[in-house]
Parts: structure tokens; sequence; C-alpha cells
């Protein structure tokens, strides 16, 4: 089993439209969360950090519920250039050891 | 943001030739910075953790003698495949974080990597 799962999709949702993604994690010991999205063929980039209370930035919202080792995103109004692979991401520890685990990604495509 | 760098943005090389990937943070002094490989249509994987001055730690299934890692300054650090094969075509993406040992990690654009 992965540490890190996340639903590959593709996602093919149209413009405007809300859509979520679910992530689990494995290990309880886990830090900190993160949400990174990664265009084609380009590096990860940081969309949110995520915490307990849940998080909102724009049109972004991030939860985690700690007791089910579950991370959500949910992205409302989306736009075209919301098309990307977002990634999963969990800190497994907050020393300078910590080691960041990526899960496989979910796809999402937003059509016009 | 922090800024990382990596050179060569793309390779091309013949089996059997060694190449060496450079990742540099620009703007920020890196004590540790991560290797990353990612395969088509597969999530990032962590290869190893380079930190400035010492050896790097290797991921199990991670050949030492094969990805070679240097971190000799702050500002850099280096990954040399020796002796690639085809099956070592990937991209290659390295990410930095900064010496207040925050747990952001900022990454480099990737190195793509196609060996004949």
């Amino acid at each position: 089993r992965k540490e890190v799962e996340q639903d590959p999709g593709p996602f093919n949702v149209p413009e405007g439209a809300t859509v979520a993604f679910n992530c689990t994690y494995s290990n309880s010991a886990s830090q900190s969360f993160f949400w990174y999205r990664q265009d084609c063929r380009k590096e990860p980039k940081l969309l949110m950090s995520v915490y307990s209370s849940g998080n909102e930035d724009g049109r972004f919202t991030a939860q985690l519920n700690r007791a089910s080792q579950y991370i959500s995103l949910l992205i409302r109004d989306s736009k075209l250039s919301d098309s990307a692979t977002y990634l999963c991401v969990v800190n497994r520890g907050g020393s300078s050891a910590s080691k960041i685990i990526f899960g496989s990604g979910t796809r999402l495509s937003i059509r016009p | 943001g922090a800024v990382v760098s990596q050179h060569p943005s793309r390779v091309i090389c013949k089996s059997g030739t060694s190449v060496k990937i450079e990742c540099r943070s620009l703007d920020f002094q890196a004590t540790t910075m991560f290797w990353y490989r990612q395969f088509p249509k597969q999530s990032l994987m962590l290869m190893a953790t380079s930190n400035e001055g010492s050896k790097a730690t290797y991921e199990q299934g991670v050949e030492k003698d094969k990805f070679l890692i240097n971190h000799a300054s702050l500002t850099l650090s280096t990954l040399t495949v020796t002796s690639a094969h085809p099956e070592d075509s990937s991209f290659y993406i390295c990410s930095a974080r900064d010496r207040t040992g925050a747990t952001t990690q900022y990454f480099g654009p990737g190195t793509r990597l196609l060996v004949l």
C-alpha cells in the first residue's frame, strides 16, 4: 500500500464546476500536509498548505482530518487554467531529517 | 518566492556515459537539498537527501554508486548519473530547503534525461 494515496483521475469537468479531490495517508505520525500543482513536463509548485482547521485561498479550500488520515482539496468555479495534476504531499516529520512524500497525483481537465 | 535552478534542463546521451546535473539555490542558502525522479504518469520518487558538507542519504533501492551526489556548498548540489542506461531516462527534479529548517521545499525546474 502506498504511503499517500490519491485517485489518479482524470477528472474532466466543465468550466465553472466545483470539483473535489481526496487523499489518504498511512503514517499517523505525519506532521504537515500540502497540495501541489504540477503542469505537464514542469516541476511541482506549492498550491497551499493544509491545516487541521481547514483553510481557504480564493477558490481553493483544503481540509485535513487527522483522525481519518484524510486530506481534501475543493476547487470552486473552476477555470481552464486549473487543468493540471494535483499532488497530495505529506511531510513525515518536523526535524531536519523530515521527508516529503508525494501522492501519485490526480489529473484534472477543465473543458470550455 | 525562493528560486532554485537546474542545469541542464534537457540532456540526451549515449548509453554508458555519465551525466551531471546541477541544482542551485539562487537567493537563499540550502542546508538540505532533495533529489527526485519522476517517470511518465507517475509521482515524484525521492532518491536521496543531500546535506551540505556530509554524505547524502539514499532511499531504499537507489544505488549510491550509480547516483553520485555532492553537496559541497550551501547553494549547490550535483547529481551524477554514472554509466547511464536507457532505463535511467527520466525527469530529475531537485528541491531545496533553506537554513531556517522550514518544511517548505522549493523545486528546481527539472532536468529531462534521455539515454539512447
